[in-house]
């Protein structure tokens, strides 16, 4: 069957600290993957993508890598701040189409 | 939120009644989606739209439709609403002009079905 991992355990770094942030999936060739942040009782804000084409993808602090290989995206936070604490969740695209599949989010914690 | 409005933002209904959320976008963009958002699962689709009058299936499409008769307004009906729907709702909307489009998402809509 076709899923999308992250890991439901929340992450608790400290502030300076850089967190990573895993996205495993099974059974999809994604075109591309993508990253949103959820604050509480908010929606989602997209914040980076990466084509499959593409090793890495740099934005600010953030960094996202995806190995097709490995069907996995890593999602990088340098220099975490307590302002970065919310759910961050992947996405990718079905079969190339405009359905978005999301994986169901890691909360980061970032202790002051 | 990117120009899109969700109600009712919240509702409470009992089980048998029928439920529509409303979404309304003023960005002119060609898709529309509906999500839903539950505890260990995160954002799953229930159905989108591709332009005006046509719409597709996602992976938990069972007991809801939906309608668009307009580019603005995507409508999400529960014929019979069941305890199990009781859920957070987001709408969502993208260009669609180009592969690997972000998605814009309203601010939701918190429904109880008792």
């Amino acid at each position: 069957s076709q899923k999308i991992e992250q890991n439901s355990e929340a992450l608790n770094i400290q502030e300076g600290k850089t967190a990573t942030l895993t996205c495993n999936y099974t059974n999809y060739s994604p075109a591309y993957l993508q990253w949103y942040r959820q604050d509480p009782g908010r929606g989602p804000v997209f914040l980076l993508l990466i084509r499959e084409n593409e090793k890495e993808k740099r934005k600010e602090r953030l960094k996202v890598t995806f190995d097709t290989t490995l069907k996995q995206s890593l999602f990088h936070i340098t220099a975490s701040q307590p302002a970065d604490s919310a759910t961050y969740l992947c996405a990718l695209d079905e079969d190339s189409s405009y359905k978005l599949i999301f994986g169901s989010g890691t909360r980061l914690l970032v202790r002051p | 939120d990117a120009g899109i409005t969700q109600s009712p933002r919240h509702k409470v209904t009992e089980t048998g009644t029928p439920v529509t959320l409303r979404c309304h976008q003023t960005e002119n963009h060609r898709y529309m989606y509906w999500y839903r958002q539950d505890p260990g699962h995160g954002l799953r689709l229930i159905h989108y739209s591709y332009g005006v009058k046509d719409t597709d299936k996602g992976e938990v499409s069972d007991g809801y439709s939906v309608s668009r008769s307009k580019t603005e307004d995507f409508l999400l009906t529960l014929e019979s609403a069941t305890s199990s729907q009781t859920s957070v709702y987001f709408c969502a909307i993208s260009p669609g002009t180009g592969e690997g489009e972000k998605l814009f998402f309203g601010s939701g809509t918190q429904l109880s079905v008792l």
